[in-house]
């Protein structure tokens, strides 16, 4: 079964507290991996994209990873503004319509 | 550029009665979407659309219907509303499909009581 799991649910950290959010999926013939940030009553708001194993992207505190099973989001020195839920999506396959979303990881970062 | 424009932001409907969620994008998007978002749960892909008169069901189209008649709008069709469509539905839209990252719009949250 296609699926996309990430972990830890919630994450707290401290201001200033390096760490990494995990993104790990089993499909076939991925296309696409997408990072997206949430905020309370708004919507997904695009990050970065991956397309292949060993290919990083980086955005000020933010930098994503790829390998052939997981991504992973390192966030470095986070600040309080940083908080947020962090979405982690999938497309594969030759539909359009084979996108998978993760839960999500909610981050808080306290000052 | 307004992005993706969404309406009504919260509706209350009954059982059984019908709405349209309206969706707008201004940045001519070939590709639109329409999700809903549970607590707790990942974004599910109701229905898509590659373009003008296209359109195509999503993982749970159940209970739903949408058109395109133009590139810019692409409206969600409840028909016969049911508890378990609470939820809060978004509308997002992408210049291409393969790759591409999504736009979303602010969401509108329904209730069906």
């Amino acid at each position: 079964e296609d699926q996309v799991t990430q972990s830890p649910e919630a994450l707290r950290l401290q201001e200033g507290e390096s760490s990494s959010l995990n993104c790990s999926y089993t499909v076939s013939g991925l296309r696409g991996l997408f990072w997206y940030r949430q905020d309370p009553g708004k919507g997904p708001e695009f990050l970065f994209t991956l397309y292949s194993a060993g290919e990083e992207k980086e955005k000020e505190r933010l930098k994503a990873t790829l390998t052939k099973k997981e991504s992973f989001l390192h966030i470095t020195a986070p600040k309080p503004e940083d908080s947020a839920t962090y979405l982690c999506a999938v497309q594969y396959g030759g539909s359009q319509g084979n996108l998978i979303f993760g839960k999500g990881t909610k981050l808080s970062v306290k000052p | 550029n307004a992005g993706v424009t969404q309406t009504p932001k919260f509706r209350i409907l009954k059982i059984g009665q019908s709405m349209t969620l309206q969706c707008t994008q201004d940045m001519n998007h070939n590709y639109m979407y329409w999700y809903r978002q549970d607590p707790g749960m990942g974004l599910k892909l109701i229905y898509y659309s590659v373009g003008a008169g296209i359109t195509d069901k999503g993982e749970v189209p159940n209970g739903y219907n949408v058109s395109r008649s133009t590139t810019e709008d692409f409206p969600l069709r409840l028909e016969l509303a049911a508890p378990s469509q609470t939820s809060v539905y978004f509308c997002a839209s992408s210049y291409s499909g393969s790759n591409y990252e999504q736009y979303f719009g602010p969401g509108t949250r329904l209730t069906v009581t």
